[in-house]
């Protein structure tokens, strides 16, 4: 149990368009969803705090107008990069709080986004 | 910022026991000491959690200090496939968001 999926798993976009992706709970309800972004050789870092049915919360510095954050069901939320830049790349990952297992999060598989 | 110190990185002979220390000399009353790990390219992987006494599960033994300044994350056979950046992290309880540092990039030697 506790599978976390993303999709796509990888995605390739010209500079000025918009990009989203989604964060899925397979097999358990989750109301808190987290987003994180990772540069090459960083570590992750975390961009805001998901909950369904609710604003997000952003962590300073990130743009909540660029990456907007939509957590519409407690299996869903989507991550959306808007009007993005060369400087977006970077590989995104979402993990899921189950509340079966100590609300302990469980991470998705990462979406790696480069914009040309 | 992160509130533990570990090694940028260790090698470990394929087979032995890799111990991976960590400092968290902060740490608060309420808080738990995490680990995850994550491969390249992955997303993280939970490992195990303790508060103060040690743990053990299928993947790894944690033994906490008795002042709970510090952990060591022990894999008791560590094999290729556990080549990967281990995190430890601290923090109150599973669903807090969780603060990375750099961790410690594990090598295991064949």
């Amino acid at each position: 149990g506790a599978v976390v999926s993303q999709h796509p798993s990888w995605v390739i976009c010209k500079s000025g368009t918009s990009v989203k992706i989604e964060c899925r709970s397979l097999d358990f309800q989750a109301t808190t969803m987290f987003w994180y972004r990772q540069f090459p050789k960083q570590s992750l870092m975390l961009m805001a705090t998901s909950n369904e049915g609710s604003k997000a919360t952003y962590e300073q510095g990130v743009e909540k107008d660029k990456f907007l954050i939509n957590h519409a069901s407690l299996t869903l939320s989507t991550l959306t990069v808007t009007s993005a830049h060369p400087e977006d790349s970077s590989f995104y990952i979402c993990s899921a709080s189950d509340f079966r297992n100590y609300n302990e999060q469980f991470f998705g598989p990462g979406t790696r986004l480069t914009v040309l | 910022d992160a509130k533990t110190t570990q090694p940028p990185s260790m090698d470990c002979a394929e087979g032995r026991a890799a111990n991976l220390p960590c400092n968290h000399s902060t740490i608060s009353g309420n808080e738990y000491v995490y680990w995850y790990r994550q491969i390249h390219s992955q997303g993280p992987q939970y490992i195990i959690h303790g508060l103060k006494n040690n743990e053990t599960n299928e993947m790894a033994s944690l033994i906490i200090t008795e002042d709970r300044k510090s952990s060591t994350l022990i894999l008791p056979h560590a094999t290729l496939r556990d080549t990967a950046v281990y995190y430890c992290i601290v923090r109150v309880s599973g669903d807090d968001k969780i603060i990375f540092g750099k961790g410690t990039r594990l090598h295991i030697l064949p």
